[in-house]
């Protein structure tokens, strides 16, 4: 099992550009989720979603979209980027369908550096 | 809505026994997450609470309070590798069970 995988690693866009960042889990989880870290703030939860076809806003969705179209993937859209989105992004995904443990997975994460 | 509080720093000796403190304010209490992760590294799940009381889990317990919102970490026998950021996390009702972390304390572990 691969587990959690995020594409691409790293990447640097100019301000104003767009971009897709891909999750993947082979798990078969359900519930799926992108966050931000900045230093010294900790995960920030953009959006999530609790099943295929289903997305919800977290705290900071501003600037974000995402989509689930398959079960196994959770897609993180930037339509115009602006250098307040230069972050790590990651993915993590979890089975709990409601309540109960929520032990979640993390991907290995997307530098993303904003001009 | 959801806050949580944990130091930002703690600083303890290889051998010893630290203590990771998280407040939290929230809605829909669902349970209690503890993670580790390491510089450069993806965060990785330690423990869960959802009721009262101490889980223990090899050098790693977390402690759980609902009455007064309250958990902690404790780390046993401190070990150099023990040197990373540890996140708790409160898994709340609203919006479908979502997690929210806090910001995260750093531990150094000194030789």
């Amino acid at each position: 099992n691969a587990g959690v995988t995020q594409t691409p690693k790293f990447r640097v866009l100019k301000t104003g550009q767009s971009m897709t960042l891909l999750c993947a889990q082979d798990m078969n989880h359900e519930y799926m989720y992108w966050y931000r870290q900045d230093p010294g703030m900790g995960l920030r939860l953009i959006h999530y979603s609790v099943g295929e076809g289903t997305t919800a806003k977290g705290e900071v969705p501003d600037g974000y979209n995402v989509s689930r179209l398959k079960k196994q993937n959770f897609l993180l859209g930037l339509e115009s980027a602006a250098p307040s989105q230069t972050s790590v992004y990651f993915c993590a995904s979890s089975y709990s369908r409601s309540g109960g443990t929520d032990t979640q997975y993390f991907g290995p994460g997307t530098r993303l550096t904003v001009l | 809505g959801q806050s949580l509080e944990q130091p930002s720093e703690v600083t303890a000796v290889e051998g010893a026994i630290v203590q990771i403190n998280c407040t939290y304010q929230t809605s829909g209490f669902y349970g209690l997450s503890w993670y580790q992760q390491h510089d450069g590294g993806a965060p990785t799940f330690l423990s869960y609470n959802a009721l009262d009381g101490l889980e223990e889990t090899g050098r790693f317990s977390s402690f759980l309070s609902r009455s007064d919102s309250y958990g902690y970490l404790l780390l046993q026998e401190l070990q150099m590798k023990d040197s990373a950021s540890y996140f708790c996390a409160v898994r709340d009702r609203g919006g479908g069970f979502k997690t929210i972390f806090g910001a995260g304390t750093r531990l150094f572990v000194k030789a």
